[in-house]
């Protein structure tokens, strides 16, 4: 089984739709990331957090919230979406202390709206 | 702030070629190094590191040697593979923040 989880995989939607991805993992770790991929822009980081009470913006926050259930789960939202959101997004994890901050990531979650 | 600069693709090259992808950083302290993989439709996956200079991390025939006088971390391979098609990522980690990537180079191989 995967360690980090990514649901959906695929999602098209309109524009004005609210949208939920959501991310789990099973690796114990107490960070985690959401990222958004488009074609020439490499990973742009839209929320991160330490820990469960921890939730940080990162470079491109605007449009997006997102929510920490639990240690194992961290759901990106896009309250209204527009359609360029339409990327592919990662949820990635880490563990706090060490030297390198290791992050593995989920499968992606290709997202469309129209 | 810190920042990581990567060559831009993308790479084309004939199998059995030599790679080299540059990396250069920008970076307050001693920070850790590394490359990420993306193959077609995956996430993005750990190659390879490097936690200190001259350190050289390795792994599937790729290796990047963290060098501190030129600020960077170059990857190279002697003798590429079809199936090393995929995106290169440079990143970096130089405390309690998320990791620092650069915006990736796509390698395609061909037979």
């Amino acid at each position: 089984d995967a360690d980090v989880t990514q649901t959906p995989r695929n999602r098209i939607t309109k524009t004005g739709k609210r949208i939920m991805l959501e991310c789990s993992q099973t690796k114990g770790h107490d960070r985690m990331y959401w990222y958004r991929q488009d074609p020439g822009l490499g990973l742009r980081l839209i929320y991160y957090s330490f820990d469960v009470k921890d939730i940080n913006k990162g470079e491109i926050s605007d449009g997006y919230s997102v929510s920490r259930q639990a240690q194992a789960k961290f759901s990106l939202s896009l309250e209204s979406a527009i359609p360029n959101q339409t990327a592919l997004y990662f949820c990635a994890t880490s563990v706090s202390g060490g030297r390198t901050n290791e992050q593995f990531f989920g499968p992606g979650t290709r997202l469309t709206v129209l | 702030g810190d920042s990581v600069t990567q060559m831009e693709g993308p790479v084309t090259l004939s199998e059995e070629a030599f790679l080299t992808i540059n990396c250069t950083y920008t970076a307050t302290g001693y920070p850790s190094l590394f490359w990420y993989v993306q193959y077609p439709g995956e996430g993005l996956q750990l190659l390879l590191k490097a936690t200190k200079a001259d350190d050289k991390g390795s792994n599937k025939g790729f290796e990047a040697t963290y060098r501190k006088e030129t600020t960077s971390f170059h990857l190279e391979k002697g003798s590429v593979q079809v199936s090393d098609s995929a995106v290169y990522f440079c990143a970096l980690y130089s405390g309690n923040t998320p990791l620092v990537f650069g915006k990736g180079t796509r390698l395609s191989v061909i037979a």
